[in-house]
Protein backbone atom coordinates (compact mmCIF):
# COMPACT_ATOMS: atom_id res chain seq x y z
CA UNK A 1 0.00 0.00 0.00
CA UNK A 2 1.69 3.25 -1.42
CA UNK A 3 -0.42 5.40 1.42
CA UNK A 4 -2.19 7.28 -1.49
CA UNK A 5 -5.77 7.08 -1.83
CA UNK A 6 -7.60 7.66 -5.01
CA UNK A 7 -11.72 8.02 -5.19
CA UNK A 8 -13.63 6.84 -6.78
CA UNK A 9 -12.02 3.64 -7.96
CA UNK A 10 -14.27 3.56 -11.20
CA UNK A 11 -16.45 6.45 -13.05
CA UNK A 12 -18.63 6.03 -15.81
CA UNK A 13 -20.49 9.10 -17.36
CA UNK A 14 -21.70 10.65 -20.71
CA UNK A 15 -19.75 12.75 -23.53
CA UNK A 16 -20.25 16.18 -22.24
CA UNK A 17 -20.38 15.51 -18.22
CA UNK A 18 -18.11 16.70 -15.60
CA UNK A 19 -16.65 14.68 -13.46
CA UNK A 20 -14.26 15.49 -10.08
CA UNK A 21 -11.37 12.83 -8.85
CA UNK A 22 -10.25 13.09 -5.52
CA UNK A 23 -6.65 12.26 -4.07
CA UNK A 24 -5.65 11.74 -1.11
CA UNK A 25 -1.75 12.52 -0.96
CA UNK A 26 0.86 9.97 1.90
CA UNK A 27 0.34 11.19 5.52
CA UNK A 28 3.09 14.68 5.24
CA UNK A 29 3.62 14.81 1.34
CA UNK A 30 3.07 18.40 0.04
CA UNK A 31 3.77 17.61 -3.66
CA UNK A 32 1.07 15.78 -5.60
CA UNK A 33 1.20 15.06 -9.25
CA UNK A 34 -1.99 13.65 -11.75
CA UNK A 35 -0.95 11.71 -14.79
CA UNK A 36 -3.55 10.28 -17.33
CA UNK A 37 -2.72 6.60 -18.78
CA UNK A 38 -4.91 5.22 -22.03
CA UNK A 39 -5.26 1.78 -22.60
CA UNK A 40 -1.30 0.53 -22.86
CA UNK A 41 -0.32 3.66 -23.14
CA UNK A 42 2.38 5.48 -21.24
CA UNK A 43 2.07 8.24 -18.38
CA UNK A 44 1.17 11.52 -19.95
CA UNK A 45 2.12 14.26 -16.87
CA UNK A 46 -0.69 16.27 -16.63
CA UNK A 47 -0.21 18.93 -13.28
CA UNK A 48 2.11 19.38 -10.51
CA UNK A 49 0.92 21.10 -7.09
CA UNK A 50 3.31 21.49 -4.07
CA UNK A 51 1.06 22.81 -0.86
CA UNK A 52 -1.80 24.20 -2.44
CA UNK A 53 0.45 26.04 -5.16
CA UNK A 54 0.68 24.64 -9.05
CA UNK A 55 4.07 23.93 -10.21
CA UNK A 56 4.24 22.66 -13.22
CA UNK A 57 1.89 22.03 -15.99
CA UNK A 58 2.30 18.98 -18.60
CA UNK A 59 -0.04 18.06 -22.02
CA UNK A 60 -3.32 19.10 -19.59
CA UNK A 61 -6.48 20.27 -22.07
CA UNK A 62 -7.53 23.66 -21.47
CA UNK A 63 -10.89 21.15 -20.05
CA UNK A 64 -9.21 19.69 -17.11
CA UNK A 65 -8.22 21.72 -14.16
CA UNK A 66 -7.05 20.74 -10.36
CA UNK A 67 -6.46 22.01 -7.05
CA UNK A 68 -4.52 21.31 -3.90
CA UNK A 69 -6.80 22.35 -0.59
CA UNK A 70 -5.13 23.32 2.61
CA UNK A 71 -5.59 20.16 3.90
CA UNK A 72 -3.40 18.70 1.02
CA UNK A 73 -5.53 16.83 -0.91
CA UNK A 74 -6.24 17.54 -4.00
CA UNK A 75 -8.77 17.38 -6.76
CA UNK A 76 -8.77 16.53 -10.64
CA UNK A 77 -11.90 18.01 -12.61
CA UNK A 78 -12.75 16.88 -16.18
CA UNK A 79 -15.14 18.53 -17.83
CA UNK A 80 -17.24 18.53 -21.46
CA UNK A 81 -15.75 15.26 -21.51
CA UNK A 82 -15.14 13.10 -24.56
CA UNK A 83 -14.61 9.76 -25.52
CA UNK A 84 -10.67 10.32 -25.90
CA UNK A 85 -10.57 11.26 -22.11
CA UNK A 86 -11.61 7.76 -21.16
CA UNK A 87 -8.35 6.65 -19.20
CA UNK A 88 -6.93 5.85 -15.95
CA UNK A 89 -6.15 8.63 -13.65
CA UNK A 90 -3.10 8.61 -11.23
CA UNK A 91 -2.42 10.85 -8.63
CA UNK A 92 1.39 10.67 -6.83
CA UNK A 93 2.71 11.95 -4.32
CA UNK A 94 6.12 12.93 -2.53
CA UNK A 95 7.78 14.23 0.01
CA UNK A 96 11.13 15.49 -0.15
CA UNK A 97 11.98 17.14 -3.82
CA UNK A 98 14.54 14.35 -4.12
CA UNK A 99 12.16 11.27 -2.75
CA UNK A 100 10.55 8.96 -4.77
CA UNK A 101 6.94 9.19 -6.41
CA UNK A 102 4.19 7.17 -4.52
CA UNK A 103 1.15 6.37 -7.09
CA UNK A 104 -2.03 5.87 -5.81
CA UNK A 105 -4.07 2.45 -7.26
CA UNK A 106 -5.73 5.37 -9.98
CA UNK A 107 -9.36 5.99 -10.86
CA UNK A 108 -10.10 4.24 -14.02
CA UNK A 109 -12.94 6.48 -15.98
CA UNK A 110 -15.18 5.85 -18.86
CA UNK A 111 -16.85 7.89 -21.11
CA UNK A 112 -20.13 6.49 -23.23
CA UNK B 1 15.87 17.25 -25.31
CA UNK B 2 13.98 15.97 -22.53
CA UNK B 3 13.11 13.02 -24.50
CA UNK B 4 13.83 9.53 -22.76
CA UNK B 5 13.41 6.58 -25.20
CA UNK B 6 12.76 3.25 -23.94
CA UNK B 7 12.83 -0.02 -25.57
CA UNK B 8 11.43 -2.86 -26.62
CA UNK B 9 7.88 -1.54 -26.26
CA UNK B 10 6.67 -5.53 -25.55
CA UNK B 11 9.20 -8.26 -24.25
CA UNK B 12 8.45 -12.15 -23.87
CA UNK B 13 11.21 -14.24 -21.73
CA UNK B 14 10.92 -17.74 -20.42
CA UNK B 15 10.57 -18.31 -16.74
CA UNK B 16 14.47 -18.32 -15.53
CA UNK B 17 15.56 -16.17 -18.71
CA UNK B 18 17.28 -12.94 -17.97
CA UNK B 19 15.20 -9.95 -19.05
CA UNK B 20 16.83 -6.79 -20.49
CA UNK B 21 14.72 -3.19 -20.91
CA UNK B 22 16.74 -0.28 -22.33
CA UNK B 23 16.55 3.46 -22.27
CA UNK B 24 18.45 6.29 -23.58
CA UNK B 25 18.01 9.95 -22.91
CA UNK B 26 19.71 13.33 -24.14
CA UNK B 27 20.10 15.71 -21.58
CA UNK B 28 23.07 15.30 -19.82
CA UNK B 29 21.98 17.52 -17.09
CA UNK B 30 19.74 14.15 -15.76
CA UNK B 31 21.31 13.00 -12.74
CA UNK B 32 18.59 10.30 -11.27
CA UNK B 33 17.22 7.43 -13.42
CA UNK B 34 14.86 5.27 -11.53
CA UNK B 35 12.53 2.43 -12.81
CA UNK B 36 8.89 1.94 -11.97
CA UNK B 37 6.77 -1.71 -11.80
CA UNK B 38 3.33 -1.20 -12.38
CA UNK B 39 0.86 -4.42 -12.46
CA UNK B 40 -2.39 -4.27 -13.79
CA UNK B 41 -5.07 -2.28 -12.05
CA UNK B 42 -2.07 -0.75 -10.05
CA UNK B 43 -0.44 2.42 -9.97
CA UNK B 44 3.25 2.35 -10.61
CA UNK B 45 5.58 1.36 -8.05
CA UNK B 46 9.10 2.15 -7.59
CA UNK B 47 11.68 -0.87 -7.95
CA UNK B 48 14.96 0.51 -8.03
CA UNK B 49 16.79 3.84 -9.07
CA UNK B 50 20.41 4.87 -10.07
CA UNK B 51 22.92 8.02 -9.75
CA UNK B 52 25.21 8.67 -12.44
CA UNK B 53 27.78 8.49 -9.89
CA UNK B 54 27.95 4.29 -10.11
CA UNK B 55 27.66 1.86 -13.00
CA UNK B 56 26.07 -0.82 -11.69
CA UNK B 57 23.53 -1.12 -8.60
CA UNK B 58 21.38 -4.44 -8.03
CA UNK B 59 18.77 -5.57 -5.92
CA UNK B 60 17.98 -8.88 -5.05
CA UNK B 61 17.31 -10.42 -8.97
CA UNK B 62 16.71 -6.68 -10.31
CA UNK B 63 20.08 -4.34 -11.68
CA UNK B 64 20.13 -1.48 -13.22
CA UNK B 65 23.35 -0.79 -15.65
CA UNK B 66 24.28 2.68 -16.29
CA UNK B 67 26.73 3.92 -19.51
CA UNK B 68 27.23 8.01 -18.69
CA UNK B 69 29.18 8.32 -21.95
CA UNK B 70 26.45 6.56 -24.04
CA UNK B 71 23.61 8.34 -22.07
CA UNK B 72 22.34 4.71 -21.32
CA UNK B 73 20.60 2.67 -18.97
CA UNK B 74 18.81 -0.36 -18.21
CA UNK B 75 17.31 -2.84 -16.29
CA UNK B 76 18.25 -6.47 -16.04
CA UNK B 77 15.91 -9.33 -14.40
CA UNK B 78 17.57 -12.37 -14.00
CA UNK B 79 15.83 -15.54 -13.19
CA UNK B 80 12.86 -14.10 -14.27
CA UNK B 81 9.55 -15.38 -12.83
CA UNK B 82 5.91 -14.94 -13.86
CA UNK B 83 5.39 -12.59 -11.15
CA UNK B 84 7.40 -10.53 -12.84
CA UNK B 85 5.17 -10.15 -15.84
CA UNK B 86 4.32 -6.35 -15.12
CA UNK B 87 4.81 -3.36 -17.46
CA UNK B 88 7.86 -1.46 -16.23
CA UNK B 89 8.91 2.28 -16.71
CA UNK B 90 12.19 4.07 -16.97
CA UNK B 91 12.42 7.89 -16.07
CA UNK B 92 14.92 10.19 -15.86
CA UNK B 93 15.27 13.85 -13.72
CA UNK B 94 17.52 16.71 -12.81
CA UNK B 95 18.11 18.60 -9.49
CA UNK B 96 16.88 21.42 -11.16
CA UNK B 97 13.28 20.86 -10.51
CA UNK B 98 13.24 16.54 -10.02
CA UNK B 99 10.48 16.41 -12.78
CA UNK B 100 10.25 13.16 -13.67
CA UNK B 101 10.70 12.40 -17.71
CA UNK B 102 9.26 9.21 -18.34
CA UNK B 103 9.97 6.21 -21.05
CA UNK B 104 7.00 4.71 -22.79
CA UNK B 105 6.76 1.77 -21.08
CA UNK B 106 7.54 -1.70 -21.74
CA UNK B 107 5.29 -4.63 -21.58
CA UNK B 108 7.00 -7.59 -20.00
CA UNK B 109 5.67 -11.13 -19.62
CA UNK B 110 7.68 -14.05 -18.10
CA UNK B 111 6.31 -17.23 -20.15
CA UNK B 112 5.72 -20.32 -17.47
Amino acid sequence: DSGVTQTPKHLITATGQRVTLRCSPRSGDLSVYWYQQSLDQGLQFLIHYYNGEERAKGNILERFSAQQFPDLHSELNLSSLELGDSALYFCASKGAANSPLHFGNGTRLTVT
Amino acid sequence: QQQVKQSPQSLIVQKGGISIINCAYENTAFDYFPWYQQFPGKGPALLIAIRPDVSEKKEGRFTISFNKSAKQFSLHIMDSQPGDSATYFCAASDHSNYQLIWGAGTKLIIKP
